[in-house]
């Protein structure tokens, strides 16, 4: 898996737009950029994947930088309930679902 | 639709025992993987089932062995349990033939060794 690297925590505001970035560098032209995040005392949930075009869902968008080596996870309107630790992960094209974790970023939305 | 269901939610064990952890998963899903979690760090994979057989191991030693059943449940079999095997163990499943890495997770079975 390529290496990613995160800021260890960060806060937001309720209501804004909580904006989480991710480097990987050593990302390869055919590797996905994967999102999930991780609530307090439950399992990880997938939020969203991108190869290099911006993606989104109901639950947040993904913007890739041009030259793939970065790229920014858009909580638009953050929640209370969006507190959680969120995991930025590069798997091999031949992981076959298998992910490395590393130890992401302890996101705190405040009211 | 059930998600990925797993038992026990909790479970103490003593040093030297044995433990087995049990998973079903998604409605739809054959291929399922476990992690384990230690507190405070993310989750590392310990290996995966598909078609009931071992697909890929993680680096874990052979006291973790697992079994896959036609039904495509799971168990993980950890045995002569060590202090630092208490972690939370999560299962996930997915599709093979899908995107093969969005999962769908359970809540896990923390397991704590006296």
């Amino acid at each position: 898996d390529a290496k990613t690297t995160q800021p260890t925590s960060m806060d937001c505001a309720e209501g804004r737009a909580a904006n989480l970035p991710c480097n990987h560098s050593t990302i390869s032209g055919n590797e996905y950029v994967y999102w999930y995040r991780q609530i307090h005392s439950q399992g990880p949930q997938y939020i969203i994947h991108g190869l290099k075009n911006n993606e989104t869902n109901e639950m947040a968008s993904l913007i890739i930088t041009e030259d793939r080596k970065s790229s920014t996870l858009i909580l638009p309107h953050a929640t209370l309930r969006d507190t959680a630790v969120y995991y930025c992960i590069v798997p091999a094209t031949d992981s076959w679902g298998k992910l490395q974790f590393g130890a992401g970023t302890q996101v705190v939305v405040t009211p | 639709d059930a998600g990925v269901t797993q038992s026990p939610t909790h479970l103490i064990k003593t040093r030297g025992q044995q433990v087995t952890l049990r998973c079903s998963p998604k409605s739809g899903h054959d291929t399922v993987s476990w992690y384990q979690q230690a507190l405070g760090q993310g989750p590392q994979f310990i290996f995966q089932y598909y078609e009931e057989e071992e697909r890929q191991r993680g680096n874990f030693p052979d006291r973790f062995s697992g079994h896959q059943f036609p039904n495509y449940s799971s168990e993980l079999n950890v045995n002569a349990l060590l202090l630092g095997d208490s972690a939370l163990y999560l299962c996930a499943s997915s599709s093979t033939g899908q995107v093969n890495e969005k999962l769908f997770f359970g809540s896990g079975t923390q397991l704590s060794v006296l």
